[in-house]
């Protein structure tokens, strides 16, 4: 399975500031997922990124809260912009396994809004 | 009425006990199907794919029910281990879609 490093682990921000998340493949992927799970909840897709096109956002999300850059086939960024304690989540990213059918998932980044 | 249902328990059972846990899914065109768990604080690891003629993984026997549109998992002999969050997936067209979970916490 493919090896999936986020950073940062955690952060702490003040409101109306943005911050940018990195995920780092060990591998070549075509495409990355990014997630969000809030508290006592379970996991939402915000986006899917793929290499060398725009990222495809779900209901509910759009790019300019959660820009997404995929520069190269195995990293990607995922930024929470003009950020509110409702952002306050773990967003993880992942990649598909080899079968594309599941997926595997990074560590997470921890995020508190204050 | 959520795409995948979990019953968020928690389940509370004794070290040794036999667990059931249950998922249903309402698009009846998805396509496969799997059991997740993640521990507390941690990301959520693939434990095992779900098939229509079942499949067991020492433990743990995880079944689908394509018509009734369920799935689910038993674990046997249970361990303190086993406790964290179970989580139902589901594929819909090559994205996840995740129950709610179901807690776990086997006790000594």
């Amino acid at each position: 399975s493919a090896v999936i490093s986020q950073k940062p682990s955690r952060d702490i921000c003040q409101r109306g500031t943005s911050l940018t998340i990195q995920c780092q493949v060990d591998s070549q992927v075509t495409m990355m997922f990014w997630y969000r799970q809030q508290p006592g909840q379970s996991l939402t897709l915000i986006a899917t990124a793929n290499q060398g096109s725009e990222a495809t956002y779900e209901s509910g999300f759009v790019i300019d809260k959660f820009p997404i850059s995929r520069p190269n086939l195995t990293f990607s960024t995922l930024t929470v912009s003009n950020m509110s304690p409702e952002d306050s989540s773990i967003y993880l990213c992942s990649v598909e396994d080899s079968t594309h059918e599941t997926q595997y998932f990074g560590p997470g980044t921890r995020l508190l809004v204050l | 009425r959520k795409e995948v249902e979990q019953d968020p328990g928690p389940f509370n059972v004794p070290e040794g006990a036999t667990v059931a846990f249950n998922c249903t899914y309402s698009n009846s065109a998805s396509q496969s199907f799997f059991w997740y768990r993640q521990d507390c604080r941690k990301e959520p690891k693939l434990l095992m794919s779900v098939y229509s003629s079942g499949n067991e993984d020492g433990r743990f026997t995880a079944q689908l029910n394509r018509a009734s549109q369920y799935i689910s998992l038993l674990i046997r002999d249970s361990k303190l281990s086993d406790s964290a969050t179970y989580l139902c997936v589901v594929n819909e067209g090559g994205k996840l879609i995740f129950g709610q979970g179901t807690e776990l916490s086997v006790k000594p």
